[in-house]
């Protein structure tokens, strides 16, 4: 079965780091693209960014440029999302999904989301 | 960046009616890269329609989409009770995508 399994819920205070993961299985993690998507309470979804973990290949969203930054390690085939100094407006559901080819770059896998709760 | 609106905001239907979706691109976008996603509460986004037009796997034939350019529309042809949620369009292009706002159908 393909899928995505990310990491828990998380609650940080203003100003600290944080990394959450996304583990792909199933399918040839290399091939595919993995981006990230936003939605914070009671809101929409807003695309973040992308990465192609094959060779790394990192795309952002004007909107999150700088804030944030998208890695990957193929070996243990997770991509990660990390902050360095979290502000109470990262306060979010983040998903990430899959990107696939087949669909038209349409999102065919979804991970079942990462509460981040920043709050002093 | 391609900015999605979509319309209306909330849609008020009863189980049976015919549903209407839209969403209008700020600039031309390639047919084969516009999907529909459907949201429930508490639950991850599933993806309905890709390439404007064609059905993910296991979407009921009640989900249709169309359009192309900057007009794309997706049409629930006989709402059922699980078909109530939010729906979004997505474009692809240039390695970047964006999302629409939204369209929450309620029941009436």
């Amino acid at each position: 079965e393909v899928q995505l399994v990310q990491s828990g819920a998380e609650v940080k205070k203003p100003g600290e780091s944080l990394k959450i993961s996304c583990k792909g299985s199933g399918y040839s993690f290399t091939s595919y693209w993995i981006g990230w998507v936003r939605q914070m309470p009671g809101k929409g979804l807003e695309w973040m960014g992308i990465i192609y973990p094959g060779d790394s290949d990192t795309r952002y969203s004007p909107s999150f440029q700088g804030q944030v930054t998208i890695s990957a390690d193929k070996s243990i085939s997770t991509a990660y999302l990390q902050w360095s100094s979290l502000k109470a407006s990262d306060t979010a559901m983040y998903y990430c999904a899959r990107p696939s080819d087949y669909y038209a770059y349409g999102m065919d896998v979804w991970g079942q989301g990462t509460t981040v709760t920043v709050s002093s | 960046e391609i900015v999605l609106t979509q319309s209306p905001g909330t849609l008020s239907l009863s189980p049976g009616e015919r549903a209407t979706l839209s969403c209008r691109a700020s600039q031309s976008v390639s047919s084969s890269y516009l999907a529909w996603y459907q949201q429930k509460p508490g639950q991850a986004p599933r993806l309905l329609i890709y390439g404007a037009s064609s059905r993910a796997t296991g979407i009921p034939d009640r989900f249709s989409g169309s359009g192309s350019g900057t007009d794309f529309t997706l049409t629930i042809s006989r709402l059922e009770p699980e078909d109530f949620a939010v729906y979004y369009c997505q474009q692809y292009g240039s390695s970047s995508w964006t999302f629409g706002q939204g369209t929450k159908v309620e029941i009436k």
